[in-house]
Formats: C-alpha cells, structure tokens, sequence
C-alpha cells in the first residue's frame, strides 16, 4: 500500500538555525498538509497546500515557516530561525482530495524535532 | 473552533474487554473520523462517518454519530493488547476548514 515517507525521522538542531523537513505525498494525492504534536499533546493543523500554494494555515504558521513543493514528489516544510518550542513532531500529511469531501489524510510517521 | 474534544484522556481496560471513547465538537461538520497513532508513529485513519450517517461499522469498531449533541463515539470490541494506542477524533468541516484533531484518549489493554 502506498504510504508517505518523511526524512529525517529526527533532526537536532541548535536555537536560531533553519531547519527543513522532507516528505514525500503519496502520489496521485493533491492535497498536502503539515502538522505537529508536542510530546504527549495534541495534533495542531499548521498548513494545508493545494495546486502549488498555500490553501489554509493556522496561527502557528508564522512567516518563520514556508512550504514548499520543489518538484512533483518532495514536500518540504522549513523554520526560518528555530526556537526551542519548535522541538515537536512534525507529521506530514496527504489526502485524495480537500473538504468538504470524505478523503481521509494518509499520515507519515514524522520528523521529532529537537532544539537545543 | 470545531476542534474535536475526546473523553475520557486515559482508559485501562483488560484483553477482550469493549473500549468506548467519546469525543464532542463545537460546530457543523462533514464529516467525522477517528484516527490511530501508536507510540511515537503516525497517524492511521480508522473510520469515517458522515454527518447523514448516525452509525458505521468496521470489523471490531463501532462508530456512532449524534450531530444533535455534537457528539461522536468509538467502540472497539473485544480489545486485543495490539489495541493499546492513543485515540483522535477528527472533524472535517466545510469547504477551507481542515481537520482538527482533538487531544486525544490514551487506551492501555492490559493482556
């Protein structure tokens, strides 16, 4: 079965450095979503992306975050100049289709963020 | 917010036991979805129920849906160890709105 793969599973790295993370969607999916979940909390929406721009994003996504679809495989998410409650985990997403459409999201297994 | 709310946070339960959790929103939904996630791993996608639907059924889950009471549960029957995982509901709003997950119940199935 299909799956979306995430690089790296985990990424350290020092408080003010860029970090990106990759996925790859699964590949006749259109919609391309990122969230994160704190240790042991819940899963926050940052970003929804469809047709190579952003469709939604939540108060989390700041201008130090930016997606991007570089070619027609790899999603990546970037943080700018990271904080040390960035450290998360971060889960990529994607789905057939948007809502209001009954198309469940196919989860990554993640990137565990860590800032020191 | 529509986020989905789940309840109870943690259940202990023994091997072969039913498991119910119960998770509450705020606002009119499409769609309703419970998800899985197994310690430090994704989420997998469950079932899905519509709002037209009040009940949905899938091998050992049982999915109903009150939209009256903006409330939603998730069955699992005769519970195996392999069940023990933490729980989300997720609600799929209208055009724009993505899904939001709720925080969460953590179900232990002691064998």
């Amino acid at each position: 079965e299909p799956e979306v793969t995430q690089t790296p599973s985990h990424q350290v790295t020092q408080m003010g450095q860029e970090v990106i993370l990759r996925c790859v969607p699964i590949s006749n999916h259109l919609y391309f979503y990122w969230y994160r979940q704190i240790l042991g909390q819940k899963v926050e929406f940052l970003v929804s992306f469809y047709n190579n721009e952003i469709s939604e994003k939540s108060e989390i996504f700041d201008d130090q975050f930016s997606v991007e679809r570089p070619d027609g495989s790899n999603f990546t998410l970037k943080i700018r100049s990271t904080k040390l409650e960035d450290s998360a985990m971060y889960f990529c997403a994607s789905s057939y289709a948007g809502q209001p459409t009954n198309s469940p999201l196919h989860f990554g297994n993640g990137t565990r963020l860590t800032v020191t | 917010s529509q986020q989905g709310e789940e309840d109870p946070q943690a259940l202990s339960i023994q091997e072969g036991e039913n498991a119910t959790m119960n998770c509450s929103y705020k606002t009119s939904i499409n769609n309703l979805q419970w998800y899985r996630q197994n310690s430090g791993r994704g989420l997998v996608h469950l079932i899905l129920i519509r709002s037209n639907e009040r009940e949905k059924h899938s091998g050992r889950l049982r999915v109903t849906l009150d939209t009256s009471k903006k409330s939603s549960s998730l069955l699992i029957t005769a519970s195996r160890a392999a069940d023990t995982a933490s729980y989300f509901c997720a609600t799929g709003g209208n055009y724009g709105q993505n899904f939001v997950f709720g925080p969460g119940t953590r179900l232990s199935v002691l064998p």
